[in-house]
């Protein structure tokens, strides 16, 4: 069946620093949605990407969507102790309406 | 608008015993599905329920079973209780058939099993 996989699974970065987090996917997606899920909360829904090759912004975060629609990335800019939390990407079969988690990766930020 | 509630928010059963978890979606949302999530498991998926139809279905053994009622509301049931159960239960709701729109989730219900 589809399986998302995503890299790395844990990352701690310094005040200011970039992260960066992947997902692939084992078949092509119709999109793919991103969440984030604070320590001790809830995902909560970030973006969904749709097109091939499609790229968006939300202030210092950029999601990208490959060409192959295939696999996609979230990288964030100059990282703030409020970007704490593990992201999780979640990949929408072609059939549509399956949704599949990747395993999340958890980001610290050191202050 | 109100969000995804579950309750109870915590439970603690004991192996063997079966329990019965709640999830009122978001009002006029008609898709709810339920997640498990452990740690260093992520999010897997349970099933997914849309107009009182189960539409897809994870790989759960059959003691874990849900339903959904004619207001959207969803229970999910697990019985014989094993101690891998434990795990933090998510729903979360969506709004159009295709399941292309965002999931909403509620706060979870922390279930652990002695």
């Amino acid at each position: 069946g589809q399986q998302v996989m995503q890299i790395p699974q844990y990352q701690h970065v310094q005040e200011g620093e970039d992260f960066t987090t992947y997902c692939n996917s084992s078949t092509t997606l119709s999109n793919i949605q991103w969440y984030k899920q604070r320590p001790g909360g809830h995902p909560v829904f970030l973006i969904q990407l749709v097109k091939s090759g499609e790229v968006k912004k939300q202030k210092r975060l950029t999601f990208q969507f490959g060409e192959a629609k295939k696999n996609s990335s979230l990288h964030i800019t100059a990282t703030q102790t409020t970007d704490v939390g593990t992201y999780f990407c979640a990949g929408g079969s072609l059939g549509g309406n399956k949704l599949v988690f990747g395993a999340g990766t958890i980001l610290r930020v050191k202050s | 608008k109100a969000g995804v509630t579950q309750t109870p928010r915590y439970l603690i059963k004991t192996r063997g015993q079966q329990v019965t978890l709640s999830c009122s979606p978001i009002s006029g949302h008609r898709s709810v599905s339920w997640y498990q999530q452990t740690p260093g498991q992520g999010l897997q998926f349970l099933f997914e329920y849309f107009s009182e139809t189960q539409r897809n279905k994870g790989n759960f053994p059959g003691r874990f079973s849900g339903r959904q009622f004619s207001n959207s509301r969803s229970e999910m049931n697990v019985s014989t209780l094993e101690l891998g159960d434990s795990a933090l239960y998510l729903c979360a709701s969506s709004d159009r058939a295709t399941r292309r729109d965002e999931q909403f989730f509620g706060p979870g219900t922390r279930l652990t099993v002695l």
